[in-house]
Parts: C-alpha cells; sequence; structure tokens
C-alpha cells in the first residue's frame, strides 16, 4: 500500500504571498490532518478534514484553510505569508481517527522571506 | 490544557549503549500515548504507543510502559545503535478528539 505524499518537498515564498500545499493520504484512509513543525520543535496541530468536512481546528489564524476532495487527499492554503510561516509541513492520515496512529507525510518545508 | 514534557537533548550514547528518554503528560482524560521517530530529513514514524494504564507498547527493541500513577511514558532500549540516531516525539491523544500533542522531541545520537 502507498503511504502519504507530499508536495512540493520544498518551496521558497514572499511575505504577503499565498501557498497551497498537497497531501495524498495512504490508501484505506479517510482522515487527513495538518501539522505545522517549526524548527527545533514538536508538530503542532493546524486542521483535521474527515469525510471532506473540517473535523476539528488548533489554534491558527482563518489565514490557514484547508479543504479535502472526496478521494480523500487533502490541501492546505496559506494567505498572506509570514515570515513565522517559515515550517515543515506535515500531512497525516488514518482511518476515521482511530488511534492506531497516523500514517505521516516526508512534509513540505516552507521557507518566507 | 493537555501537554507532553520530554527531556532535553541532544543524548549522545555509544553503540551498545542503555537508552532511556524520558516523557511525562498533564491530560483531563485518559489519552492514548504514542512515540514517534524522525530521521534527518523525513516525516514521523510511529514507533510504538500504549492505549490504556500499563499496557506496554514495544517495537524494534523499544519499549514504554503507560504509568498512570506517574503520569509517564517513558522510552527505553537495552542496546541502541548508530542507525537509532534520530529525533524521537512523544505525544498523545485523548479519547474524542482528534489531535496529537506532541513533546518539543529528544535528539538521539549514537557514536560507533
Amino acid at each position: 500500500e502507498t503511504g502519504v505524499t507530499q508536495s512540493p518537498t520544498h518551496l521558497i515564498k514572499t511575505r504577503g504571498q499565498q501557498v497551497t500545499l498537497r497531501c495524498s493520504s495512504q490508501s484505506g484512509h479517510n482522515t487527513v490532518s495538518w501539522y505545522q513543525q517549526a524548527l527545533g520543535q514538536g508538530p503542532q496541530f493546524i486542521f483535521q478534514y474527515y469525510r471532506e468536512e473540517e473535523n476539528g481546528r488548533g489554534n491558527f489564524p482563518p489565514r490557514f484553510s484547508g479543504l479535502q476532495f472526496p478521494n480523500y487527499s487533502s490541501e492546505l492554503n496559506v494567505n498572506a505569508l509570514e515570515l513565522d510561516d517559515s515550517a515543515l509541513y506535515l500531512c497525516a492520515s488514518s482511518f476515521s481517527n482511530r488511534e492506531d496512529g497516523y500514517t505521516f507525510g516526508s512534509g513540505t518545508r516552507l521557507t518566507v522571506v | 490544557g493537555d501537554s507532553v514534557t520530554q527531556m532535553e537533548g541532544p543524548v549522545t550514547l555509544s553503540e551498545e549503549a542503555f537508552l532511556t528518554i524520558n516523557c511525562t503528560y498533564t491530560a483531563t482524560g485518559y489519552p492514548s500515548l504514542f512515540w514517534y521517530v524522525q530521521y534527518p530529513g523525513e516525516g514521523l514514524q510511529l514507533l510504538l504507543k500504549a492505549t490504556k494504564a500499563d499496557d506496554k507498547g514495544s517495537n524494534k527493541g523499544f519499549e514504554a510502559t503507560y504509568r498512570k500513577e506517574t503520569t509517564s511514558f517513558h522510552l527505553e532500549k537495552g542496546s541502541v545503535q548508530v542507525s537509532d540516531s534520530a529525533v524521537y516525539f512523544c505525544a498523545l491523544s485523548t479519547s474524542g478528539t482528534y489531535k496529537y500533542i506532541f513533546g518539543t522531541g529528544t535528539r538521539l545520537k549514537v557514536l560507533a
């Protein structure tokens, strides 16, 4: 079975721009979560999508938004980029939020300059 | 709120040494506990988990026991290898919630 794939792997954007990150969930998984991992820190929960609906959100401003598609792939959109948005963005998938643990992708490294 | 506290790194050990990475948690409910490992340039991989008190999770020689009385989930390995060099994250998930709360991570470096 395929794992979680994310694209692009690296990205450089200018402050104020908008960015879209993409995630293909593992086969058979219907739940996708996004995390932000700043350098030297643990991942911080952004939001989760289940069956195309947002199922929970962390302490991130509205300029962080997302989508989940019928094939359970997902996008993370960030508007009005700030320097502090520079981080590794991780996508994780699971089946119906079971506590078996999530499968994480390798992440997208976003640098805002 | 819920939180996870890990010992600060980096931890540097010689090959075949015994490893302990401490993790304690604060949670309002009855959390499930996890250890994830992150190798350089990669995402997180689930190493082991425990879903209730006194459960022992184990994988690849690593073990951790869910201790409710001390709110701890320490990671141990009897004999580390150079290939175990990575960052280790302790995490919790409370039943009925949708997110993991991670510790800040502990970097392990194993020397040959």
